[in-house]
């Protein structure tokens, strides 16, 4: 069964502190998503990769930074927290291959809060 | 602009009667549509999915969903809910073009069940 961890369920921290959320996967997927959830908006794609050190912008990707040193570890970043980046983050990944074929597997969440 | 549409933020269901969330996309072509569940403090898993063929699709937990072309719908039914299928349910349809691997995701509906 595939699993995804996400480092934290919960994290509190500072306006102003650069925060990195943590997220492996064990299925040697090359596929990994990071999305932002809020309360009637859905899912919003913040960064995803699709291989080692490859990365591209989702629709959200102001203020945030990814990085994938490993395949089975993608972080994002957030470089100078704001209240406004309090939120629900959620780690995705899937194996290769367009998204119609490749359902994706979720971490638990970390919901992160910025003070 | 392709868009997921789940009109009810909320659904209130008594256990043991049937349930029907609604889902309406915006695509001008035949869209590659998924339902996922996410119950409380976890991530979301795959409910079902469809591509092609059969509109009427079969998931996990007892699931099912309608593709209906005419009203650009995807609706998501089971006869006879149980306590544990309280979550939010999220509509999804794989994004056109370059990016086939994003998925685009509607709001979400969440799921009251009572006693």
């Amino acid at each position: 069964d595939v699993k995804v961890t996400q480092s934290s369920r919960y994290l509190v921290k500072r306006t102003g502190e650069k925060v990195f959320l943590e997220c492996v996967q064990d299925m040697d997927h090359e596929n990994m998503f990071w999305y932002r959830q809020d309360p009637g908006l859905g899912l919003r794609l913040i960064y995803f990769s699709y291989d080692v050190k490859m990365k591209e912008k989702g629709d959200i990707p102001e203020g945030y930074s990814v990085s994938r040193e490993k395949k089975e570890r993608f972080s994002l970043i957030l470089e100078s927290a704001s209240t406004n980046q309090t939120s629900m983050y959620l780690c995705a990944s899937s194996p290769p291959g367009e998204a119609r074929n490749q359902p994706q597997h979720f971490g638990d969440g970390t919901r992160l809060s910025i003070l | 602009a392709q868009s997921v549409t789940q009109p009810d933020i909320h659904i209130t269901v008594s256990e043991g009667a049937s349930l029907e969330l609604r889902c309406n996309y915006s695509y001008g072509a035949t869209p590659y549509l998924f339902w996922y569940v996410q119950s409380p403090g976890q991530g979301l898993q795959l409910l079902l999915k469809y591509f092609s063929g059969d509109t009427l699709v079969q998931g996990i937990k007892g699931f099912e969903a309608e593709f209906k072309r005419s009203q650009s719908s995807f609706n998501l039914r089971k006869p006879s809910v149980h306590w544990s299928d309280a979550a939010e349910y999220f509509c999804a349809c794989v994004r056109a073009g370059d990016s086939n691997y994003q998925l685009i995701w509607g709001a979400g509906t969440k799921l009251i069940i009572k006693p």
